[in-house]
């Protein structure tokens, strides 16, 4: 089943803790991203990675890290976890000079 | 500044209506845009992009560059196109990867 996958589905978590959302993508693309989507379903982008490489970081906490170990794997690591970072985080891929996206089934973070 | 702009936050029609979701976007360059769907608790998936002039599922979404908009149609609402949809603009990074910036999303409700 070629797709883009996320674990856990489901996170739930108290403040202050540190957790980490895996992606991995058996598409063959080479781009990799990770999206946050608020409680009011705005989506914004976070992070894009190419071939491993970071090419988009938006004004992102710098609590938050991606590590991509290889071009099929993006994953999100997020320290000393606050109240506001409660979402859903989506993982997405695309193929080198192609514009569409392909989306991950998302990670919902609750922080109590 | 780059910016992608629906109007609506929620548009509700009964089923066999006709339905228009406005977007319209702000960028000085050549766009390429998308629509994005998210059922309920369901990934985001690609409906359209203007570059393919295609229907699906009975949508169709024409680039207007004159008034900036790129309105998704459907002539007659079916209650299973309920769900979440946001418009999309792409940034390209010189070929290697690319950024969307989402609308606001609406939330199409298909009454019966």
């Amino acid at each position: 089943d070629t797709a883009v996958s996320q674990t856990p589905k489901y996170l739930v978590t108290q403040m202050g803790n540190d957790k980490s959302i895996k992606c991995e993508q058996n598409l063959g693309h080479d781009t990799m991203y990770w999206y946050k989507q608020d409680s009011k379903k705005f989506l914004k982008i976070m992070f894009s990675y190419n071939n491993k490489e970071l090419i988009i970081n938006e004004t992102v906490p710098n609590r938050f890290s991606p590590k991509s170990p290889d071009k099929a794997h993006l994953n999100l690591h997020i320290n000393s976890l606050e109240l506001g970072d409660s979402a859903v985080y989506f993982c997405a891929s695309s193929a080198q000079g192609r514009n569409e996206q392909f989306f991950g089934p998302g990670t919902r973070l609750t922080v109590l | 500044a780059q910016r992608v702009t629906q109007p609506e936050k929620l548009l509700s029609v009964f089923k066999g209506a006709p339905v228009e979701l406005k977007c319209n976007y702000s960028y000085s360059g050549s766009p390429e845009l998308f629509w994005y769907v998210q059922y309920s608790r369901q990934r985001l998936q690609l409906l359209l992009r203007h570059i393919s002039r295609e229907s699906i599922k009975g949508f169709t979404a024409d680039l207007n560059k004159g008034e900036t908009s790129f309105h998704l149609k459907k002539p007659f609402a079916q209650e299973e196109d309920s769900a979440m949809y946001y418009c999309a603009l792409t940034l390209n990074y010189g070929g290697a990867t690319n950024k969307l910036i989402f609308g606001t999303g609406t939330l199409l409700a298909v009454q019966p």
